[in-house]
C-alpha cells in the first residue's frame, strides 16, 4: 500500500484549500481512512477519518465546520476539504489507513500546509 | 475526548540501554493503544497495537505492555537507529477522535 498526498501550500488565513491522497491499493474501499496533522515543533494530531464506505465521517473539535472528509473509492482517491483555514492548521497533513480500528499501519509522506498572511 | 499523558517527554540514553516511555489515559481503554516512532522529515512508523502486539517488521527489542489506563513502550537495547520520538495514541473511542500522546523524545 502507498499512499501520495498532494494539495498542500500556502494560503492566507479564511482561505480554503483541498488536499488529496493518493492510494495505490486493490482494497482501497475496504479500508478506513484518516488524516493526522503535525504542526512545526508540535505532536502529532488526529484531524478526521472516514468509514471504507464513505458514509461516515469524524471531525476533531478543532476543525469540526470547516473541514470535510470525504472519499472516491472508483478513483483510490481521499481528499480533506479545508475551509475557514486558521494560522493554527498550519501542518503537515498525513494521509493514513487504518488498520482493523487498532492502528495507523500506512502513511503518505505529508504534504506541507502554511496558513499565513 | 480521551486525554494521553506520555512521560517522561524527552530522555538522554545511550547505545545499548534499557529504555521504558509510559502512556496514561484519562479513562480505562482496556488494551486499545498504539504506539508509533517518529523521524524528523518522516511520516511516522506503526509500532505496536492493542497495546503489546508488535507490528509486522518492527524489531523484537521493541515491545508494550499495560492495560486499562497505564502503557509502556519498552526498547530493550537502544540502536542509533531508534533516536526518535515516540507516540502513543488511543483507538478505545475510535473511530471517533482516536487521540495521540504528547510524545516522548528519546535524545542520545
Amino acid at each position: 500500500v502507498q499512499l501520495l498526498e498532494s494539495g498542500g501550500g500556502l494560503i492566507q488565513p479564511g482561505g480554503s484549500l483541498r488536499l488529496s491522497c493518493a492510494v495505490s491499493t486493490q482494497h482501497f474501499s475496504g479500508y478506513a481512512m484518516t488524516w493526522v496533522r503535525q504542526a512545526p515543533g508540535k505532536g502529532l494530531e488526529w484531524v478526521s477519518g472516514i468509514n471504507p464506505s464513505g458514509e461516515s465521517t469524524y471531525y476533531a473539535d478543532s476543525v469540526r465546520g470547516r473541514f470535510t472528509i470525504s472519499r472516491d473509492n472508483s478513483k483510490n482517491t481521499l481528499s480533506l476539504q479545508m475551509n475557514n483555514l486558521r494560522v493554527e492548521d498550519t501542518a503537515v497533513y498525513y494521509c493514513a489507513k487504518v488498520y482493523a480500528g487498532s492502528g495507523l499501519d500506512y502513511w503518505g509522506q505529508g504534504t506541507l500546509v502554511t496558513v499565513s498572511s | 475526548a480521551i486525554q494521553l499523558t506520555q512521560s517522561p517527554s524527552s530522555l538522554s540514553a545511550s547505545v545499548g540501554d534499557r529504555v521504558t516511555i509510559t502512556c496514561r489515559t484519562s479513562q480505562g481503554i482496556s488494551r486499545a493503544l498504539a504506539w508509533y516512532q517518529v523521524k524528523p522529515g518522516k511520516p511516522p512508523k506503526f509500532l505496536i497495537y492493542d497495546a503489546s502486539s508488535l507490528e509486522s517488521g518492527v524489531p523484537p527489542r521493541f515491545s508494550g505492555s499495560g492495560t486499562g489506563t497505564d502503557f509502556t513502550l519498552t526498547i530493550s537495547s537502544l540502536q542509533p537507529e531508534d533516536f526518535a520520538t515516540y507516540y502513543c495514541q488511543q483507538f478505545y473511542s475510535y473511530p471517533l477522535q482516536p487521540t495521540f500522546g504528547g510524545g516522548t523524545k528519546v535524545e542520545l
